[in-house]
């Protein structure tokens, strides 16, 4: 079993640029979630989907979209990036509630 | 608004010495604590967790306390080895909410010294 696994690993973009972060799980998991993290900020959920087909905001949704493909894969889009979207997300996967577990993350930096 | 406070930032303990980390929450619907551990350049790891229906869950080096009264709870290791410094984040759930979102501290780094 692979777990979490996220593509791109690193990623520069320009102001303006879009991007999209693909994140699967093979677990079987019906939770999905995306998360950033800042230093000094921890982890904070950007949207997250409790089974397929649905989706909700997190803490610091705007400027992100999220797709749920299917029950393995949620990604995450950036429309138009921006510098204050530099950062590192890290994808995450769970049964209801409980321990998540966490893809390698993708290292973002918007220019 | 934190619910979940882990206020100390870093935390430097001898290597065979009992590392204590803290954290306090607000919310008393949390029903559900975790720990998780991460390194450099990775993501974070599940450790341990505890419901709030237990006041003490011990695996291995690791045991989490939980004191509901005082909204607190406590990971203890024992004895601490290199391999754990790490950065270490508290989060907790509310499990009957069925919403299935887990709020996070802000972490603590643990510097296991030689």
């Amino acid at each position: 079993n692979a777990g979490v696994t996220q593509t791109p690993k690193f990623q520069v973009l320009k102001t303006g640029q879009s991007m999209t972060l693909q994140c699967a799980q093979d677990m079987n998991h019906n939770s999905m979630y995306w998360y950033r993290q800042d230093p000094g900020m921890g982890l904070r959920l950007i949207y997250y989907s409790a089974s397929e087909g649905t989706t909700d905001k997190g803490e610091v949704p705007n400027g992100y979209n999220v797709s749920r493909l299917n029950k393995r894969e949620f990604s995450l889009r950036l429309e138009s990036a921006a510098p204050s979207q530099t950062s590192v997300y890290f994808c995450a996967s769970s049964v209801l509630g409980y321990e998540q577990y966490f893809g390698p993350g993708t290292r973002l930096t918007v220019t | 608004d934190q619910q979940v406070k882990q206020n100390s930032p870093s935390l430097s303990v001898q290597e065979g010495r009992i590392s204590i980390l803290n954290c306090d929450y607000t919310n008393s619907m949390f029903d559900y604590f975790l720990w998780y551990k991460k390194y450099p350049a990775e993501g974070p790891t599940f450790l341990i967790s505890i419901s709030s229906i237990k006041d003490k869950n011990e695996d291995g080096r690791f045991t989490v306390f939980l004191n509901k009264s005082a909204k607190h709870l406590s990971l203890h290791i024992v004895p601490s080895q290199p391999g754990d410094s790490a950065v270490y984040f508290c989060a907790a759930s509310h499990l009957m909410n069925r919403d299935d979102k887990i709020i996070f501290g802000k972490g603590t780094r643990l510097h296991i010294l030689p």
